[in-house]
């Protein structure tokens, strides 16, 4: 079992030029996160998904961000465009709802970007 | 508003000493807690939640709802525990399906041989 995957591993751009991250969950986990891991800080969600409807994204920065996971299985996190706070560790989780309850959350090794 | 606070940015024990990782919440409903731990060049892992009341690589942690706490305890400190270690928490009732973690700054754990 390869666990989440995530892609690229690491990015390093320009500021205003755009990026895109991509997850790919364990196989048969029906919920993905994304979270934004600053330096020194914990991680924060950014979107939560079940299947393919986004549930939470309250705290995605609409005006730059966006996400999409099209058939309830892989994911893109874009950013259009970058801004050098967005500098951060970029994890994506998922995990398996069934029946009344709730699994854990299992997380990627993330997509550390670096806005020059 | 949730809120994880772990105090200690950094802490270091000799091998073989106790360990306690502080972690205090701020939560008025019913919060469920995790520790997280990521050791060197790996991923975020799950190490233990309360519910479970197991011990986990010698780890325990106990809720405390009087004091708000939720730490995490060892007897006996190995090498091989220097990791970061994240607190967070969760709704207890916010039912199946996906659930939002709201993780604290996380504490650096060295071990010293």
């Amino acid at each position: 079992e390869a666990g989440v995957v995530q892609s690229p591993r690491y990015k390093i751009i320009e500021k205003k030029q755009p990026v895109a991250f991509w997850c790919n969950p364990i196989s048969g986990h029906n919920t993905l996160y994304w979270y934004r891991q600053n330096l020194g800080q914990g991680p924060e969600l950014l979107i939560r998904y079940e299947n393919e409807e986004a549930v939470d994204d309250s705290q995605l920065p609409k005006d730059r961000f966006s996400a999409e996971r099209l058939k309830g299985v892989d994911s893109t996190l874009k950013i259009q465009p970058a801004e050098l706070g967005d500098s951060a560790v970029y994890l994506c989780a998922s995990s398996l709802a069934f029946r009344g309850r709730t699994e854990t959350q299992y997380f990627g090794p993330g997509t550390r970007l670096l806005v020059l | 508003a949730q809120r994880v606070t772990q105090p200690e940015k950094l802490l270091s024990v000799f091998k073989g000493a106790p360990v306690e990782l502080k972690c205090n919440y701020s939560y008025s409903g019913s919060p469920e807690l995790f520790w997280y731990v990521q050791y060197s060049r790996q991923r975020l892992q799950l190490l233990l939640r309360h519910i479970s009341r197991e011990s986990i690589k010698g780890f325990t942690a106990d809720l405390n709802k009087g004091e708000t706490s939720f730490h995490l305890k060892k007897p006996f400190a190995q090498e091989e525990d220097s990791a970061m270690y994240y607190c967070a928490l969760r709704d207890a009732y916010s039912g199946a399906g996906s659930y939002q973690l709201t993780f604290g700054k996380g504490t650096k754990l060295s071990v010293i041989p």
